[in-house]
């Protein structure tokens, strides 16, 4: 079946604008996850969304991020007034059973870059 | 709080010769432990995962794992490298009873030379 989409595949943005990066997740999975992979560096957790349950926000670095989850299904991540330092490859990720023991299937990811 | 050290940004191989990418883990409970890959202009993809049970995990394209819970170690093992093997290589952490998000380590980059 089909893996993790998402669109764009890259985004250019003038600092100051708002983006939305859109995330399809597989069929039936419940769990989702927006990480951030910045150059160099390891990749950050950011939301992570479990069916109905409230999502956890612990790692939106800002109150300029945020995050919704419709119909338990696609997801978009909003970042609004961006920054130069908001440049990185977006990933999202799912999983099955919320990631107790199943694996996340990552997408291919939004590189976002912030002029 | 959990974390995961990769000590190496870069380890270099020749192909045919054995391969280790290092990881070290903390977490105040049990930990579960995954191994993903990343190749050029491509998402991350699983490679294996250590829940329970035998210490040596086997995963995808020949590569192994070692859980040392002394040593909170889980270094990535394959006994002959491939020079398609060649890519960024990530160690993942999340404790059992913490945040279902993993927590991902700096990322090592395997280059297996022909």
């Amino acid at each position: 079946g089909a893996g993790v989409s998402q669109s764009p595949s890259n985004k250019v943005t003038e600092k100051g604008k708002d983006v939305e990066l859109r995330c399809d997740p597989i069929s039936g999975h419940t769990a989702l996850y927006w990480y951030r992979q910045s150059l160099g560096q390891g990749l950050e957790f950011l939301i992570y969304f479990q069916g109905n349950s409230a999502p956890d926000k612990s790692g939106l670095p800002s109150d300029r991020f945020s995050a919704e989850r419709t119909g338990g299904s696609v997801s978009t991540l909003t970042i609004q007034r961006t920054q130069q330092e908001d440049s990185a490859v977006y990933l999202c990720a799912s999983s099955s059973d919320g990631g107790t023991y199943n694996e996340q299937f990552f997408g291919p990811g939004t590189r976002l870059t912030v002029l | 709080a959990q974390s995961v050290a990769q000590p190496e940004d870069q380890v270099n191989v020749a192909e045919g010769n054995p391969l280790t990418v290092k990881c070290t883990y903390s977490v105040s409970g049990n930990p579960y432990l995954f191994w993903y890959v990343q190749y050029p202009n491509r998402g991350l993809q699983f490679l294996l995962k250590y829940i329970t049970g035998d210490n040596l995990v086997k995963g995808s394209y020949g590569f192994e794992a070692e859980f040392n819970k002394s040593q909170t170690s889980f270094h990535l093992k394959k006994p002959s490298a491939l020079v398609s093997d060649s890519a960024l290589y990530f160690c993942a952490v999340r404790d059992v009873t913490g945040r279902r998000a993993l927590t991902f380590g700096s990322g090592t980059r395997l280059q297996v030379q022909p």
